[in-house]
């Protein structure tokens, strides 16, 4: 059974730039989530996808856009691309069942610089 | 708004038993899980707790009173393997579309020979 998976592994970009990130949930899950993770800090919450829609945002600014697709993959992209945005880009996905917690399995991310 | 506090850094040594802390301030709490990650790596889920009391999973424990806003991860029997970030994280009930995250800013474990 694959877990998430995300590509590419590592990118690096110049300032100005637009970067788009991929990522495949783990098999019968149906939510995905984005967070950023800059150097020895927490995970911070971009935004989560759920049939196909952003359901919930963190405080990012709308450079972040996202999409889901049909079959619960998801796309992360970065527009206008600034220093601060060099961070390890997580996905997590989860399965929604009402009145239970979500679970979130984390992939291995994608460390993007910005040079 | 929501915030989480852990500390930095925590050192032991192996067969030892440590506890990480995380007291926090959020509204629309649902739960406070534990993830685990080591240089390099993906988090990895630990434990959850939604209700007051203690969760067991081998050698991990979490614990939770949400009356306190506070809970804290034992771990038993440290390992070198251990040595890594800790973070708790907050889930919180967003209407209907289930919950997101707000995570703690993490505590290195160093586990010594």
């Amino acid at each position: 059974d694959a877990g998430v998976t995300q590509s590419p592994t590592h990118l690096i970009k110049t300032r100005g730039q637009q970067v788009t990130l991929r990522c495949s949930p783990k098999s019968g899950h149906d939510t995905v989530s984005w967070y950023q993770q800059a150097l020895g800090q927490g995970p911070q919450f971009i935004f989560q996808y759920y049939e196909e829609e952003e359901r919930q945002r963190g405080n990012f600014p709308d450079r972040f856009s996202g999409h889901q697709f049909p079959n619960y993959s998801s796309e992360l992209n970065v527009n206008a691309l600034l220093l601060g945005d060099s961070a390890l880009y997580l996905c997590a996905s989860s399965f929604r069942l009402a009145g239970a917690p979500d679970t979130q399995y984390f992939g291995p991310g994608t460390r993007l610089t910005v040079l | 708004g929501q915030s989480l506090e852990q500390p930095s850094e925590v050192t032991a040594v192996e067969g030892a038993i440590v506890q990480i802390n995380c007291t926090y301030q959020t509204s629309g709490f649902y739960g406070l899980s534990w993830y685990q990650q080591h240089d390099g790596g993906a988090p990895t889920f630990l434990s959850y707790n939604a209700l007051d009391g203690l969760e067991e999973t081998g050698r991990f424990s979490s614990f939770l009173s949400r009356s306190d806003s506070y809970g804290y991860l034992l771990l038993q029997e440290l390992q070198m393997k251990d040595s890594a970030s800790y973070f708790c994280a907050v889930s919180r009930q967003r209407d209907n579309y289930g919950q997101n995250f707000v995570f703690g800013p993490g505590t290195r474990l160093s586990v010594l020979p």
